[in-house]
């Protein structure tokens, strides 16, 4: 069974840091990876997703992922933290067999000024 | 275009009440997700509808639960004799059906339970 594990439920940060979010996956077939951002009472809209046609994949926002077969990850990456990156941020993975995406559990990210 | 619009934005309720909660699809979505979403926690999985097929029930919490859809449309979720632990944002989206199309989420409905 597809799974996802988003590593750190909070993730704190300093404005102008190094924002990294950590995701890995397990998937027995080459997988679809999405990462979705949620700002506070909103719903969740899409960031960015792999669907294999490049390992570095950038999205909105500044905020880029790398796929990584190897290690079986999607971390989230942005160079530079704003404060309005704060929200929490899924990565979910694409059930090939239905079409549903497993979900992590989320982290929250806190941008400290 | 228009996204996924969802009706109430907030319910208040009495424990016991039951309540309607409406999705509004993007038009030529066939796929669409009710989701739970408890204050604090990550998403719950509660239905699947996919066009003309058997809706996926597995993630609905109890027979209080139940949703509808009529045809690729509007949906329904309704709980019945509303207890304080359904209180939770309920998020819908919806998408086309292809492993590698996003969801489109509404602003979702929150739900109090009083």
């Amino acid at each position: 069974a597809q799974s996802v594990t988003q590593l750190g439920s909070h993730v704190s940060v300093s404005e102008g840091a190094l924002v990294l979010l950590r995701c890995n996956y397990s998937s027995s077939v080459p997988p679809y990876l999405f990462w979705y951002v949620q700002y506070p009472n909103q719903g969740l809209q899409l960031l960015l997703k792999y669907t294999s046609a490049a390992t570095l994949v950038k999205g909105i926002n500044g905020f880029e992922a790398e796929f990584k077969k190897s290690e079986t990850s999607f971390h989230l990456t942005k160079p530079s933290a704003h404060m309005s990156d704060a929200a929490e941020y899924f990565c979910a993975v694409s059930d090939s067999s239905n079409y549903q995406l497993i979900w992590g559990a989320g982290t929250k990210l806190i941008i400290k000024p | 275009g228009a996204g996924v619009s969802q009706s109430p934005s907030n319910k208040v309720t009495e424990k016991g009440k039951d309540v309607e909660l409406r999705c509004d699809p993007i038009s030529g979505h066939t796929a669409l997700y009710w989701y739970r979403q408890r204050l604090g926690q990550g998403l719950e999985f509660l239905i699947y509808f996919q066009g003309n097929s058997a809706p996926d029930k597995s993630g609905l919490p109890s027979d209080r639960f139940s949703a509808e859809r009529t045809g690729e449309s509007v949906s329904t979720l309704t709980i019945q004799r509303t207890q304080q632990e359904d209180s939770a944002v309920y998020l819908c989206a919806s998408s086309l059906r292809q492993a590698n199309s996003p969801l489109h989420f509404g602003n979702g409905t929150r739900l109090t339970v009083t």
